[in-house]
């Protein structure tokens, strides 16, 4: 079935560094994508998306690209804040538009 | 603003007792919505989806008797987890899709907290 695989971390970076979260996936068809953040006391967070291969996604500085050649949707962003510490989650729309997660990752980031 | 609401946020209950979380689209109608489990640590894991005017459907290894699905209307879903168990304490999420049940993109309640003592 359908599956997705990202790091599982925590990744611990300093204000301003280079963020990376890799991401593949497994699926049938052509599946949408999706970045989802939880703050954290919060509720899941729509960050970005990409619905067709080559797509990216692009939000608050954070981007995704989908590669269907790689089957990779990883998330990078050029200079973390501290706002950004949050629970990062890679996601694809399923049979029935469920999304399917992976297990997410911890992101920590000091001043 | 939110637009999915969870009621409640937190609830502990007694071991043997039922317990009954409510999700609502605020400004839309979901024919369907969708239960998720989240365990610390650990991803979300779909429960069920609720569908207005039908039964639910469970996941795999989901018992459906014990985890009550009623969509009772184009707004509400509720879960009740009867004879709840300290295993049973977990985070619990709804979501629905925006557009009703075709479109890709999930609006997320904010969740509920169960724990059973």
């Amino acid at each position: 079935g359908d599956s997705v695989t990202q790091m599982e971390g925590p990744v611990t970076l300093s204000e301003e560094a280079f963020l990376t979260i890799n991401c593949t996936y497994t699926a049938t068809g052509y599946p949408s994508l999706f970045w989802y953040v939880q703050y954290p006391g919060e509720g899941l967070q729509l960050l970005l998306k990409a619905t067709k291969a080559d797509d990216k996604g692009s939000n608050k500085g954070f981007e995704a690209t989908y590669r269907k050649e790689t089957t990779s949707f990883h998330l990078e962003k050029g200079s973390v804040q501290v706002s950004d510490s949050a629970v990062y989650f890679c996601a694809l729309s399923g049979a029935g538009t469920a999304l399917i997660f992976g297990k997410g990752t911890t992101l920590s980031v000091s001043s | 603003g939110a637009v999915v609401s969870q009621h409640p946020s937190r609830v502990i209950c007694k071991s043997g007792t039922s317990v009954k979380i409510e999700c609502r689209s605020l400004d839309f109608q979901a024919t369907t919505m969708f239960w998720y489990r989240q365990f610390p640590k650990k991803s979300l894991m779909l429960m069920a989806t609720s569908n207005e005017g039908s039964k639910a459907t469970y996941e795999q290894g989901v018992e459906k008797d014990k985890f009550l699905i009623n969509h009772a209307s184009l707004t509400l879903s509720t879960l009740t987890v009867t004879s709840a168990h300290p295993e049973d304490s977990s985070f619990y999420i709804c979501s629905a899709p925006r557009g009703g049940s075709g479109g890709d993109e999930q609006y997320f309640g904010p969740g509920t907290r169960l724990t059973v003592t």
